[in-house]
């Protein structure tokens, strides 16, 4: 059973640019965190979704990003406009349920830098 | 709201224990968990720990649990240069799912 994959490892965009990120949660699991990780600093969530539901988009900014899971395929976020700010690294978990002890796993991380 | 601290280094010689330590502010988190970060990797979940417990040792790792300090603490015994990483302390928040408020991190380096 593979892992939680993320691709692309890094992303490199201009301002202005589209990012979109790709997340394939553990086989079996339908509930997918997305969180973001600036430069020294700890991961901070962004939004939790289940298949083709967003169920908290409430740690994403409301303009420029968006998320969807849907029935077929990986979970996508997506940066439009991208600037500087948006350097960092974004991390997906996925996990089986929504029980506290329900472990996140969590794939590699997208390291987008904005040019 | 919700917040955790930790603090942001810590140096420990091989073969010593190491204590990181962490602080949060939601009463009501009912899982606290200790998360290990390598360089350019994702996160590895070390342990976790329920609320009403105070203690849980697993091999080297021991996690402390002051409800009443909202104080969180991760031993490690018998330090090695391989432990050397990234530590994030988070609660998982209220809300009926587990979104994990994770805290800065503390960076964690093992010298012979």
């Amino acid at each position: 059973n593979a892992g939680v994959m993320q691709n692309p490892r890094h992303l490199v965009r201009r301002r202005g640019q589209e990012a979109r990120l790709r997340c394939s949660p553990m086989k079996g699991h339908s509930h997918v965190y997305w969180y973001r990780q600036l430069p020294e600093e700890g991961l901070k969530f962004m939004v939790y979704l289940q298949k083709e539901n967003i169920i908290d988009e409430s740690g994403m900014p409301k303009e420029r990003f968006s998320a969807e899971f849907p029935k077929e395929g990986p979970s996508i976020l997506r940066i439009q406009q991208v600037v500087r700010g948006d350097s960092a690294a974004y991390f997906c978990a996925s996990s089986p349920g929504t029980g506290r002890s329900n472990e996140q796993f969590f794939g590699p991380g997208t390291r987008l830098t904005v040019l | 709201g919700e917040d955790v601290e930790q603090s942001l280094f810590l140096s420990v010689r091989e073969g010593d224990s190491s204590v990181i330590n962490c602080t949060y502010t939601d009463s009501s988190s009912t899982y606290l968990y200790w998360y290990k970060q390598e360089p350019g990797a994702g996160l590895q979940l070390l342990t976790y720990i329920f609320s009403n417990m105070d203690m849980k040792q697993d091999q080297r790792l021991t996690v402390l649990l002051n409800k009443k300090d909202k104080h969180l603490s991760l031993r490690i015994a018998d330090t090695q240069t391989g432990d050397s990483a990234i530590y994030f302390c988070a609660e998982s928040s209220t809300g009926g799912y587990n979104k994990l408020i994770f805290g800065a991190g503390t960076r964690l380096a093992v010298h012979p």
